[in-house]
């Protein structure tokens, strides 16, 4: 089975600008979330949508949003780029929402750099 | 809110010797725990989960990891460290019921030194 995808592994944007990033999931597993990881602040939450719908969303601000279409693909979006968004997004993929099969199996991961 | 404490952020240890790696947690209500693993420019790797039952959970790689509810501790140990093993593991934590997102620990770089 193909693991979760993410693409692109590398982006540059400066700032101001937004940024479109992609996840596609496991076969079969309909919840993807999204992390996002920096030296000062570690891993954090950004989001996480099961069956198109967005189920939790963490403190980021408003420009981070996302969606996930039909075929539990989902993609990130990131308008108005600042210095401080420079990280690894991690996007991750299980089998269910809630319930014992919730292990999240992760992407490589999207690095972005904002200059 | 939950949250997770990794309390070493280096843990060095000789090749063949055993290693343990510290997590314990706070969460409303009953937790699910797991433990990731992440190489260089490369995403996490789940190695295994406390869900229920047994309190020692066996996962990848030779790891393994003990629950114990009363001191809220996931420490994950391996009888013999490898070389290979060098890496930097997360802990992780989510409440049974509620919010479903994972909180991490800060982390804990693993050297193993042949």
């Amino acid at each position: 089975k193909a693991g979760v995808t993410q693409t692109p592994r590398y982006l540059i944007k400066t700032r101001g600008q937004q940024v479109t990033l992609s996840c596609s999931p496991i076969s079969g597993h309909r919840s993807v979330s999204w992390y996002q990881q920096t030296p000062g602040q570690g891993l954090q939450f950004l989001f996480e949508y099961f069956s198109e719908t967005q189920r939790n969303k963490g403190n980021f601000p408003g420009r981070f949003s996302g969606r996930q279409f039909s075929n539990s693909r989902s993609e990130m979006n990131v308008s108005t780029l600042e210095l401080g968004d420079s990280a690894l997004y991690l996007c991750a993929s299980s089998l269910e929402s809630g319930g014992r099969n919730t292990e999240a199996f992760f992407g490589q991961g999207t690095r972005l750099t904002v200059v | 809110a939950q949250s997770v404490a990794q309390p070493e952020d280096q843990v060095n240890v000789a090749e063949g010797n055993p290693l343990t790696v510290k997590c314990t947690y706070s969460v409303s209500g009953n937790p699910y725990l797991f433990w990731y693993v992440q190489y260089p420019n490369r995403g996490l790797q789940f190695l295994l989960k406390y869900i229920t039952g047994d309190n020692l959970v066996k996962g990848s790689y030779g790891f393994e990891a003990e629950f114990n509810k009363s001191q809220t501790s996931f420490h994950l140990k391996k009888p013999s460290a490898l070389v290979s093993d060098s890496a930097l593991y997360f802990c992780a934590v989510r409440p049974t019921a509620g919010r479903r997102a994972l909180t991490f620990g800060s982390g804990t770089r693993l050297q193993v030194q042949p």
